[in-house]
């Protein structure tokens, strides 16, 4: 079993939609997760960052954990287009710990 | 400021041959590392660096090399390539240890390297 499962989609939803995208892990020593975005071609650029549990806002996009059931979520509003990427959740036990990546779901926001 | 470069973009290679993916970033970083992804595994570490002169093994590093003579460089090298490493390299960098995320410390990374082995 993989330490990091995702969904590896693909998700097509229209614009305007509300999109969620989920990890679940197994070590319940990750402490700190993240969320990458990936275009198309493209190098993976960080774009939410949470210690621990609770909820973290950005503009159009929440990043939630929930350590109690080992999953985290991102949720993007009022989709857009341009929000079509592949997201991948990636996490940590500690500062010096190496990043643990999932497989990556590719989103498509269709006008 | 370019951020990190990675060379070349595409190259396909026969079984045995071997390369180099060359790395480069212009921020100073401490930190540098290497990473592959196929389809359905994520991005998975090869060898990463935390500063000159070191090096250290990831998650997947046979049937690779790497050095880190000065901050800036940091060459991946497929010794003899097999199909089995088709695959998109990423190069990445950030400050300090933590790799990725964390008190402002951000992962970058490289725009890849696709490499086919035929």
């Amino acid at each position: 079993q993989k330490e990091v499962e995702q969904d590896p989609g693909p998700l097509s939803v229209p614009e305007g939609a509300i999109v969620s995208l989920n990890c679940t892990y197994s070590n319940s020593a990750f402490q700190y997760f993240m969320w990458y975005r990936q275009y198309s071609r493209k190098g993976p650029e960080l774009l939410m960052y949470t210690y621990s549990s609770g909820n973290k806002e950005d503009g159009r996009f929440t990043a939630q954990v929930d350590k109690s059931s080992k999953y985290i979520s991102l949720f993007i509003r009022d989709s857009q287009p341009s929000d079509s990427a592949t997201y991948l959740c990636a996490m940590k036990n500690n500062q010096g710990g190496k990043l643990i990546f999932g497989q990556g779901t590719e989103l498509s926001v269709k006008p | 400021n370019a951020g990190v470069t990675q060379t070349p973009k595409f190259q396909v290679l026969k079984t045995g041959q071997s390369m180099t993916l060359q790395c480069a970033q212009d921020m100073n970083h401490e930190y540098m590392s290497w990473y592959r992804q196929d389809p359905g595994m994520g991005l998975r570490l090869i060898h990463y660096s935390v500063g000159a002169g070191i090096t250290d093994q990831g998650e997947v590093p046979n049937g690779y090399n790497v050095s880190r003579s000065t901050t800036e460089d940091f060459p991946l090298r497929l010794l003899s390539a097999a199909p089995s490493q088709t695959s998109v390299y990423f190069c990445a960098s950030s400050v300090t240890g933590t790799f990725g995320g964390g008190s402002g410390n951000t992962i970058y990374f490289g725009e890849g390297s696709w490499l086919t082995v035929v």
